[in-house]
């Protein structure tokens, strides 16, 4: 069965690092999008890709950046790590404008 | 500014009754809503959508109803169970971008 996974699930680190989490799909979507959750905020978009070499900014993009070398992978990197971004991250991907997004389990990210 | 507003956090329901979540939108482009249910530790996990063309869309105990004019949809839930117990989020398109609201965190109780 298709999937998406996201790694690590859990990871800890010191602000000022730079921190990289991956997200693969064999869906073979080209739409992927990166996400953070915070209370009281839901979901909100951070970068986007809807194809090779294509990359977005979403709404909360500041100190994060995305590369998408193929269709399958969509990693997130933070530059400079910074406390504000502890949060819940979530990969997913979609196969065209109006379907349903898959989404991975998340990576809970705590920066201390 | 947040775009799709659930401006209920929680919702207690018993065992059998229906549960009613409320979400509103104020970007008349959005053209395609669903809602989403997310348990702990997982990702979310679609549930139902609708178009902006139909006011109603249902698939078993799962009902979503759209108002356009007031600009607000709403998910039914009949009769409610208790693997119902999770969180609820609304999300609406607008281009290949969702929007999502807060979310609302439903407790069935037996």
């Amino acid at each position: 069965d298709a999937e998406i996974t996201q790694s690590p699930r859990h990871k800890i680190t010191e602000t000022g690092r730079q921190v990289t989490l991956a997200c693969h799909q064999t869906w073979n979507h080209n739409n992927m999008f990166w996400y953070r959750q915070d209370l009281g905020h839901g979901l909100r978009l951070i970068h986007y890709s809807y194809g090779v070499q294509d990359t977005n900014k979403g709404e909360v993009s500041d100190g994060y950046s995305v590369s998408r070398s193929n269709t399958e992978d969509l990693p997130l990197t933070l530059e400079s790590a910074a406390s504000s971004q502890t949060s819940v991250y979530f990969c997913a991907s979609s196969e065209s404008r109006g379907q349903p997004q898959h989404f991975g389990d998340g990576t809970r990210l705590s920066i201390l | 500014d947040q775009q799709v507003k659930q401006n209920s956090p929680s919702l207690s329901v018993q065992e059998g009754r229906i549960s009613i979540l409320n979400c509103d939108y104020t970007n008349s482009m959005f053209d395609y809503f669903l809602w989403y249910k997310k348990y702990p530790a997982e990702g979310p996990t679609f549930l139902i959508s609708i178009s902006s063309i139909k006011d109603k869309n249902e698939d078993g105990r799962f009902t979503v109803f759209l108002n356009k004019s007031a600009k607000h949809l709403s998910l039914h839930i009949v009769p409610s169970q208790p693997g119902d117990s999770a969180v609820y989020f609304c999300a609406a398109y607008n281009d290949y971008k969702l929007s999502f609201g807060a979310g609302t965190t439903v407790t069935v109780r037996a």
